[in-house]
């Protein structure tokens, strides 16, 4: 149980445009989710703590108007990574926690994404 | 900001060794969180302590949690190649939701 998946697994985009991650709980309910970044050979950074139907709560530094949290639903929380980069360039994971965000958090398999 | 400190942060071994990983801190944590991450994969937990000085044990694996819930450790019993990856602690703090990441050990076990 407690299976998280991303989509897509990777992503190509070019400077400007806007991309959306999916993070889908699919055997549980999720009340909380969280979103991180990880660069190339560094540890995970909590981005976001999204909560189903209310607004994300941003770590400092990040900008909320640049990377859109939506958790509309239990099981589905999106991040839209927009106007992009090059330095957005990363590894983006989300996780979600059972029994809200006071529990064990469980990781999706992550997406890559590569903004040119 | 929390200090969290892993180390060490590269280890090198060969097949059939033993090592212990540590993760050390300032402040006290409700519970602990240990993880391996593969490379283009996302992190997956192996353990989640909760009471100072708790030991728990998962095949050749054991983790163990300071009894001021300030650090812990693994330790990984004659060492395979599957084992190579970067592990990762991640504390929650009292009073809060969020776990925060150390910055990983990142071993690699030689056949």
């Amino acid at each position: 149980g407690a299976v998280v998946s991303q989509h897509p697994s990777w992503v190509i985009c070019k400077s400007g445009t806007s991309v959306k991650i999916e993070c889908r709980s699919l055997d549980f309910q999720a009340t909380t989710m969280f979103w991180y970044r990880q660069f190339p050979k560094q540890s995970l950074m909590l981005m976001a703590t999204s909560n189903e139907g209310s607004k994300a709560t941003y770590e400092q530094g990040v900008e909320k108007d640049k990377f859109l949290i939506n958790h509309a639903s239990l099981t589905l929380s999106t991040l839209t990574v927009t106007s992009a980069h090059p330095e957005d360039s990363s590894f983006y994971i989300c996780s979600a926690s059972l029994q809200g965000a006071s529990s064990e958090q469980y990781f999706g398999p992550g997406t890559r994404l590569t903004v040119t | 900001t929390q200090l969290l400190e892993q180390s060490p942060q590269f280890l090198s071994i060969q097949e059939g060794e033993n090592l212990t990983v540590y993760c050390n801190s300032s402040s006290v944590f409700s519970s602990l969180q240990w993880y391996r991450q593969e490379p283009g994969e996302g992190p997956v937990l192996l353990v989640t302590v909760v009471t100072g000085g708790e030991v728990k044990k998962l095949k050749r694996l054991t983790f163990q949690f300071g009894d001021a819930r300030k650090d812990s450790s693994l330790h990984i019993t004659a060492a395979q190649p599957g084992d190579t990856g970067l592990y990762l602690c991640a504390p929650r703090a009292s009073g809060t939701y969020k776990y925060i990441f150390g910055t990983g050990t990142r071993l690699k076990v030689l056949a």
